[in-house]
């Protein structure tokens, strides 16, 4: 079993629209939880760190956990095509950090 | 302050040739970990060093090492380099334990 898991996608939203995208787990203990943006070519960017159950929010970027049923989300608001990029997500247990194949998203115009 | 820092940006390199790659991390950050990017496998873990200590390591063969300086700059080193060899190499850094982890532009590295 992976340690993390993504819905590798592509997703596609059309601009103004809310994207969803969602990662699994699977150690419990894990205590940390990130979001990344990639784009084509470059190196992952940090977007957002989620530490405690429930939201947190940041722009048009909230991001969700749920410990007890291990689910992380991000929801990015009013899409634009420059959100276009693949999104890994990251859990760190402690000890190391464990990527999730990332989920492709396009956002139309 | 200024970021995950990595050299050379782009290389070029033979079938058994060895390659180093250079990565300095945020100041003040004393966890340096690397990872190795390809189209097919995704983001995989190499290893991840710690005040000049390898603390986890990945499932790489042996031809992939790394080492850590007291100024918490690293190196990775492959070598007999081998066409499946030819990935993105991201260096990534953090203060250490479970917080945020930032990532240098990566290493493009092609063998022929």
């Amino acid at each position: 079993q992976k340690e993390v898991e993504q819905n590798s996608g592509p997703l596609s939203v059309p601009e103004g629209a809310i994207a969803s995208l969602n990662c699994t787990y699977s150690d419990r203990g894990s205590q940390s939880f990130f979001w990344y943006r990639q784009y084509s070519g470059k190196s992952p960017e940090l977007i957002m760190s989620i530490y405690s159950n429930g939201d947190k929010e940041d722009g048009r970027f909230t991001a969700q956990l749920n410990k007890a049923s291990q689910y992380v989300s991000l929801l990015i608001r009013d899409s634009q095509p420059s959100d276009s990029a693949t999104y890994l997500c990251a859990v760190n247990p402690g000890n190391q950090f464990y990527f999730g194949t990332g989920t492709s998203l396009t956002v139309i115009p | 302050k200024a970021g995950v820092t990595q050299t050379p940006r782009y290389l070029i390199k033979t079938r058994g040739q060895q390659v180093t790659l250079s990565c300095s991390p945020i100041s003040g950050h004393r966890s340096v970990s690397w990872y190795q990017q390809t189209p097919g496998q995704g983001l995989q873990f190499l290893f991840e060093y710690f005040s000049e200590t390898q603390r986890n390591k990945g499932n790489f063969p042996g031809r992939f090492s790394g080492r850590q300086f007291s100024n918490s700059r690293s190196e990775m080193n492959v070598s007999t380099l081998e066409l499946g060899d030819s990935a993105l190499y991201l260096c990534a850094s953090n203060p250490g334990g479970r917080y945020e982890q930032y990532f240098g532009p990566g290493t493009r590295l092609t063998v022929t």
